[in-house]
This record gives C-alpha cells, structure tokens and sequence, in this order.
C-alpha cells in the first residue's frame, strides 16, 4: 500500500468552529488532492496540489481552503465549519501529469476522516 | 464537464458472475479505471484500462471498454462474499490530472 496516512481519523465539531485535517505521504508524489465523499455523489474533488506551495480549485471548493508547504504535508481547512461539510474525507497522490499511454499511474488512497459537524 | 453515471445497487448470489456497469460523457477520456472501497477504508484501485483496448482480463476481473457507446464494465467472476463492497468506475483525460469518479455501486453478496 501506498504510504498516506490521514488525521485525524474521525473528528466530531461544532458548527462556526475551524477545522484542519491533515494528510502525509512518504511516496514523495508530487500530485495531492483532497476528496469528499457522501451518499449517491461518489468522490468529489475539493482542491488539489501540483506541487509546494501550488494549489488549485476542484468541483466543490466553497468554504475549504488548502496549504502545502512540504512535499509529504497537504492541509485541508474548513475556516468555519458548517452542517453541510459532515462528510467522509479522502486524501490522495499520484505520482505524474501527462502520461504515456502505457503508464498505469493512478491516486492511491488514505483511509479517510470522518467528519461530523453538528 | 465530464459526468460519470453508475447504478447504486447490484445484489448477486455467491458463485455467480457480476456485472457492474458505467457510463462516461467524455469521449477523450484516456484512462478508465476501476476501485473497490471495503467499509470503512479508502478506495483501492481494482484494474485499469486504456482507450486503446477494447477488453482486459486479470484473473476473476473482466473489463470491457465500448468507445463508440462511452460504456464500461466490470465483470467479477465466481463471486464472493469478500467481493462485497462499493465500486467506483473513474476517468480522465489525456491532458490532466484530475479524475472523475462516478458515485459507485455497492454489491451485495448472497450466500
């Protein structure tokens, strides 16, 4: 399994309060991206990183923002926490960009982090 | 953009072949794979397969790619209770990094 570790693993706040989850590699993959995940949407993505201190907007983006200062590190912040954010959050990686047809570079996964915000 | 459809639901019996589908708008999608979530984890990619193949095998999983219908699927065969899970099809381009998922299948596995 790819090394991503995600924290923390479950984390119950209230509504207004600031959260941040965190997400680590040791893959040193430049690609990171930050899904959310709810019933009958799949994975959506939130933000992504190319790089340090290189981010980049996803389909659902209102109300996080990220930060990337170090390769293995990528941040994930909800400046103030709303019902709607109650979620399971996925970190991934990837290794590459434009590919050759004959690579099979894909995301690998972190566990998750289940939010609650009530 | 692109949109990615599958069915919500698959109910198989044990022993029996199982099929999930998944249907993709963008017909420059290169890269077509597929991932399995067991509860409570991440996802894991199951298989893969190019734009430029019409059908992949690797051991009990089939996968057969329809370009001019935009269809893929997955075949499981000889199912097992272990085979009971979520089923993400997912996409991208050629160009770009960023994948599409579709909002999954879960199979339910029958003794």
């Amino acid at each position: 399994d790819a090394g991503i570790t995600q924290s923390p693993r479950h984390k119950v706040t209230e509504t207004g309060t600031p959260v941040t989850l965190r997400c680590h590699q040791t893959e040193n993959h430049r690609y990171m991206y930050w899904y959310r995940q709810d019933p009958g949407h799949g994975l959506r993505l939130i933000h992504y990183s190319y790089g340090v201190k290189d981010t980049d907007k996803g389909e659902v983006s209102d109300g996080y923002s990220v930060s990337r200062s170090k390769t293995e590190d990528f941040l994930l912040t909800l400046e103030s926490a709303t019902s709607s954010q109650t979620s399971v959050y996925f970190c991934a990686i990837s290794q590459a960009y434009d590919l050759p047809m004959t690579s099979t570079d894909t995301q690998y996964f972190g566990p998750g982090t289940r939010l609650t915000v009530l | 953009g692109e949109d990615v459809e599958q069915s919500l639901f698959l109910s198989v019996r044990e022993g029996d072949s199982s099929v999930i589908n998944c249907t993709y708008t963008d017909s420059s999608s290169t890269y077509l794979y597929w991932y399995k979530q067991e509860p409570g984890a991440g996802l894991q990619l199951l298989t893969y397969i190019f734009s430029n193949m019409d059908m992949k095998q690797d051991q009990r999983l089939t996968v057969l790619l329809n370009k001019k219908d935009k269809h893929l699927s997955l075949r499981i065969a000889d199912t097992q209770t272990g085979d009971s899970a979520i089923y993400f099809c997912a996409v991208r381009g050629n160009y770009g990094q960023n994948f599409v998922f579709g909002p999954g299948t879960r199979l339910s596995v029958l003794p």
